[in-house]
């Protein structure tokens, strides 16, 4: 079975410029996650997906950050403009169902701003 | 918000030493989830937990999910090179909310 897949691996922007990140979830797994890693902290959630409906993107700078999973399956992240702050892994995570699941992770891509 | 705990920061041990780390929240979860992330990767899901005073096993892993439902314990017995890592916790709430994680557990085996 194919696991969560992310690109690019690596990202290297100058600040003020823009950024897309791609995931593609787990084969029917109908929710999906954006997570932020700096370094040396754990996991925080940008946003959740079920379907192709938002759950929860309390905690996503709206600003600056949207994210949409049009048909249900695969999602984009983007960052318009960068901020030096926005340095950070970010993770794609899918689970088969909300509540009671296993989340699993992609290798997530690692955003370098300048 | 809710916030995870996690003891040790970090922990250099032995080859061979078996080794207990914990997560503590100050809300209940209904579902406990371990996690191990090498550098420049993502997360590996280790164990899952989903009931109060469940004792779970993963080759030499073993959590359990505490009874008062804020906590969790990882163990690795008899360390090896490999488990080199972070460890994390994720906790998830009754109401299918997302998954919230720990700061992590370091863990450095010297052989």
């Amino acid at each position: 079975e194919a696991g969560v897949a992310q690109s690019p691996r690596y990202k290297i922007i100058e600040k003020r410029q823009s950024v897309a990140f791609w995931c593609n979830p787990i084969s029917g797994h109908a929710t999906l996650y954006w997570y932020q890693q700096i370094l040396g902290q754990g996991p925080k959630l940008l946003i959740q997906f079920q379907n192709n409906g938002v759950v929860d993107d309390s905690q996503l700078p709206k600003d600056r950050f949207s994210a949409e999973r049009l048909k249900g399956v695969d999602s984009t992240l983007k960052i318009q403009p960068a901020k030096l702050e926005d340095s950070a892994v970010y993770l794609c995570a899918s689970s088969l169902r909300q509540g009671g699941g296993k989340l699993f992770f992609g290798s997530g891509t690692q955003l370098s701003v300048l | 918000g809710q916030q995870l705990n996690q003891s040790p920061q970090s922990m250099f041990i032995q080859e061979g030493e078996d080794v207990s780390m914990n997560c503590t929240s100050s809300s209940i979860f209904n579902t406990w989830l371990w996690y191990k992330q090498d550098p420049g990767e993502g997360p590996v899901l280790l164990i899952a937990l989903y009931k109060a005073g469940e004792l779970t096993s993963n080759g030499r892993l073993t959590a359990q999910f505490g009874i008062t439902r804020k906590d969790s314990f990882l163990n690795i017995s008899a360390s090896i090179p490999s488990d080199v890592g972070i460890y994390f916790c994720a906790g998830q709430n009754n109401y299918g909310q997302n998954f919230v994680f720990g700061p992590g557990t370091r863990l450095s085996v010297l052989p």
